[in-house]
């Protein structure tokens, strides 16, 4: 059975300070898809980024970069010097290949983390 | 239209009453999905639609949950005999296949009186 835990339930910072989100998912598959989703106050899911089980590679976008280590599970989300704008609730999601290997299946949630950036 | 929308944005119902909530998916995307998301918690998944064939609703918590989409778009999901649990905000989604990113709605925040 798949687990998507985001420990931190609410989280900090002031503005231009560094903040890592935590994520750590359980699967028993081999191929699977990580996502990272960002809510605002408004309510709309806004798509992050969608990371593959064979890529393990870490990825930047502007102030926001991911780290993906399989060997802890881990799939962690840092933003570098915060803005006010930032501030939302943030999920990780995982979903599992599906059996005839054509993509992504549905999309298993953490139950977020809000993160506020005080200014 | 340019996203996912979905009516209405709020819904107040009372008990024991029948819904219907409406989403219209990004023009081309032949993916669907439905999820319920609970105060405090992500959301959940419900059902997923093919074109017009729901492909997987192993979500939909009980018989009072039906969702169709007859003509491959517009998608209408259904709740019979409301109950105070059902009280959510239910999200729409939808993707060009099933393996790209899925676009969110807004949502409809639903609430049994």
């Amino acid at each position: 059975a798949q687990k998507v835990t985001q420990a931190q339930t609410e989280i900090s910072v002031v503005e231009k300070e560094d903040v890592t989100l935590d994520c750590v998912y359980e699967t028993r598959d081999t191929t699977y898809y990580l996502f990272w989703y960002k809510q605002p106050p408004s309510g709309e899911l806004v798509f992050l980024i969608r990371r593959n089980s064979f890529d393990e590679q870490n990825e930047i976008s502007g102030r926001y970069s991911w780290n993906f280590q399989k060997s802890t599970s881990s799939f962690n989300f840092t933003i570098t010097a915060s803005q006010v704008v930032d501030s939302a609730v943030y999920f990780c999601a995982l979903s599992e290949s599906s059996i005839d290997q054509t993509g992504a299946n549905n999309l298993f949630f953490g139950t977020g983390t809000r993160l506020t950036v005080i200014p | 239209g340019a996203g996912v929308s979905q009516t209405p944005s709020n819904k107040v119902t009372e008990k024991g009453k029948y819904v219907e909530l409406r989403c219209d998916p990004i023009s081309g995307h032949t993916a669907l999905y439905w999820y319920r998301q609970s105060l405090g918690q992500g959301p959940e998944f419900l059902i997923y639609f093919q074109g017009t064939g729901a492909a997987d609703d192993s979500g939909l918590p009980n018989d009072r949950f039906f969702a169709v989409r007859p003509e491959g778009s517009v998608s209408t999901l259904k709740i019979q005999r409301t109950e105070r649990g059902d009280s959510a905000v239910y999200l729409c989604a939808s993707s060009y296949r099933r393996s790209t990113e899925a676009f969110f709605g807004q949502g409809t925040r639903l609430t049994v009186v």
